[in-house]
Formats: C-alpha cells, structure tokens, sequence
C-alpha cells in the first residue's frame, strides 16, 4: 500500500520561500512520475510540475521562473521550492503520483494522479 | 495551453437519482483524461482514468465516456456517500489542467 505523506512551513511572509517534502512509503520510486498539485481555499486544482527518479522535471509555465522540484532517491522523497510568495501562493499544496502510461515502449510523463499525500495548508500573510 | 470547461458548476439531486458532468477540452485530447472525487478538508480520489477506465476500487455506479473533445461522468444511482467536489483532468499535453469543478449536493 503506496503512501504519500508530506510536511513542509504553514506559515510564509511575502517574498519567502515555501519548502516542502513528500516521502513515498511502500512502494517503487522509480518509474513514476511525482507531481505538486495545489488549492487555494475554495477554488479548483492547480498542477504545479512533476519530477521522476531521475530528476528530469516539467512544470507549469505560470509558475516555472519560481518553481524548482528536487529529488532525493536514497530516502524516496521529492521537493518544492516556491520562491517570492505572495498572498496569491495561499493554498493546500499536495503531492501525488502520476499513474504509469506506456506509450510506444516508453513511461508517459504528465498522467492522471491515483495517490495523494493528505495535503499541506500554506498560508502568505504578513 | 488547452481550456477545460467543466459543467455544470453545480448540481442538486437525490439520492438514487443519475447525474452526469461534462467536461469540453479546447482542442482535441484523445483519451487523455481523468475524473476525480473530492470530499471537504481531504485529498482528490482518482476515480476514472483515459476517459472511460474504472480506478480500482471505485464502484461501477461510477462510469466514463468521451473522447477527442467532449467528456462526461455519469454516476447511476447517487448513493450519500457520492455528494462531493468532482474534477476533471487532461493529460494530453502541459499544464496538466483541472476543470474548475462541480459541487453535488443533495436535494
């Protein structure tokens, strides 16, 4: 039973850097794709980039100039680095997996996300 | 980058009613797209991947259809523990975008 639980800073003031960690228990590390997802408060999902074991990542263009995803694979853990918050940077910010597709022989990046960490409220305030 | 536009924002019906969420990408994405579940204060539930593949565990009530640019979720006979947060999601190309979600709430 693969799972995700992360930790991180709840609290940031303007222009910090959020940082937080997601471990992946009971399961392979390599051959998926792991992604950062985030919420603000009452609003939709927003997908942040995603990384694999070997540290090739993808991130969304809204946010790329301020995002940096890192992997540790000898503990099983990915990162996010959010640089110069701001109050827009408020939300739930989950980890997740990206299901394996094989296309042509080979992993698919960017997939549907069948498990979870439980989330992380960070909150910008000064 | 490719719109998804999910409808209807909202949604009121009663248990052992079927209910159906759409879900239109801005350009053509195959397959490419899956359903989730959200319940208050948790996690989203993948609940249908590549437009129509049951996730393992989730209950046949639950079924998916669509491809190229119109999708749908129906779910066949609301049980309670169905009212929720559903998105969609494609994964055709980067971002990988959400719709913006539908709240079903009970009658």
């Amino acid at each position: 039973q693969v799972q995700l639980q992360q930790w991180g800073a709840g609290l940031l003031k303007p222009s910090e850097t959020l940082s937080l960690t997601c471990a992946v228990y009971g399961g392979s590390f390599s051959g998926y794709y792991w992604s950062w997802i985030r919420q603000p408060p009452g609003k939709g999902l927003e997908w942040i980039g995603e990384i694999n074991h070997s540290g090739s990542t993808n991130y969304n263009p809204s946010l790329k100039s301020r995002v940096t995803i890192s992997v540790d694979t000898s503990k099983n853990q990915f990162s996010l680095k959010l640089s110069s918050v701001t109050a827009a940077d408020t939300a739930v910010y989950y980890c997740a997996r990206g299901r394996i597709t094989m296309v042509r022989g080979v992993i698919r990046p960017l997939s549907a996300f069948d498990i979870w960490g439980q989330g992380t409220m960070v909150t910008v305030s000064s | 980058a490719i719109r998804i536009t999910q409808s209807p924002s909202s949604l009121s019906a009663s248990t052992g009613d079927r209910v159906t969420i759409t879900c239109r990408a801005s350009q053509g994405i195959s397959s490419y797209l899956a359903w989730y579940q959200q319940k208050p204060g948790k996690a989203p539930k993948l609940l249908i991947y590549a437009a129509s593949t049951l996730q393992s565990g989730v209950p046949s009530r639950f079924s998916g259809s669509g491809s190229g640019t119109d999708f749908t979720l129906t779910i066949s006979c609301l049980q309670s523990e169905d009212f929720a947060t559903y998105y969609c999601q494609q994964y055709y190309s980067y971002p990988g975008v959400f719709g913006q979600g539908t709240k079903l709430e009970i009658k």
